[in-house]
């Protein structure tokens, strides 16, 4: 299994403009998660969802949009990119397993918005 | 609304040391608790969690933490580091993990 990917590793946008930061699984997991970490900062999430056609927001959503058509991808989406979207971003999976769930996390995109 | 604080920013330790990192937290009701582990450039990894049960929950690597209600703690410990824990830990609380809260993290340096 490759786990948890993220594309891209790292990228920089100016103010005003849309990406889409992709999350992909290949662990069948139904929970997918998306967090922000600034610096010193612990995670935050962001968007997250309990199965393909699901999503639900977080604690920190705002400009941010997200979709669950299939169980193994969770993009991310920004649609006018602004200073304080500067951060890394963490895609995560998870599994439930008697009751108790552990999360598996991608390797994060770095994103610059100037 | 729960919350978690890391009092220490950064430790430092010798290599072969023992190592305990503090974490206390604020939560209504009997937390989940997770320490999780980033080493540069990488996402996290779960060392260990705490639902219910025993206390003192052994997790990868060689660490463990104890959860004290009367304390609202949940601090990590490892008897002996290795070079290769060098890295930022990450303690985490909450319900579910669509509710949870990390705190600031604390970065761990080891002295050869």
């Amino acid at each position: 299994n490759a786990g948890v990917t993220q594309t891209p590793k790292f990228r920089i946008l100016k103010i005003g403009q849309s990406m889409t930061l992709q999350c992909t699984q290949d662990m069948n997991h139904n929970y997918m998660y998306w967090y922000r970490q600034d610096p010193g900062m612990g995670l935050k999430l962001i968007y997250y969802s309990v199965g393909a056609g699901i999503t639900d927001k977080g604690e920190v959503p705002n400009g941010y949009n997200v979709s669950r058509s299939t169980t193994e991808d969770f993009p991310l989406r920004l649609e006018l990119a602004a200073p304080s979207q500067t951060s890394v971003y963490f895609c995560a999976s998870s599994l439930v397993r008697e009751g108790q769930e552990t999360q598996y996390f991608g390797p994060g995109t770095r994103l610059l918005v100037l | 609304a729960q919350s978690v604080t890391q009092p220490d920013i950064h430790i430092t330790v010798s290599e072969g040391a023992s190592l305990e990192l503090r974490c206390n937290y604020s939560y209504g009701a009997t937390p989940y608790l997770f320490w999780y582990v980033q080493s540069p450039g990488q996402g996290l990894q779960l060392l260990l969690k705490y639902f219910s049960g025993d206390t003192l929950v052994q997790g990868i690597k060689g660490f463990e933490a104890e959860f004290k209600r009367s304390q609202s703690s949940f601090n990590l410990r490892k008897p002996s580091v290795h070079w290769s824990d060098a890295a930022e830990y990450f303690c985490a609380v909450g319900p579910s993990n669509n509710d949870m809260r990390f705190g600031a993290g604390t970065r761990l340096t080891v002295k050869p």
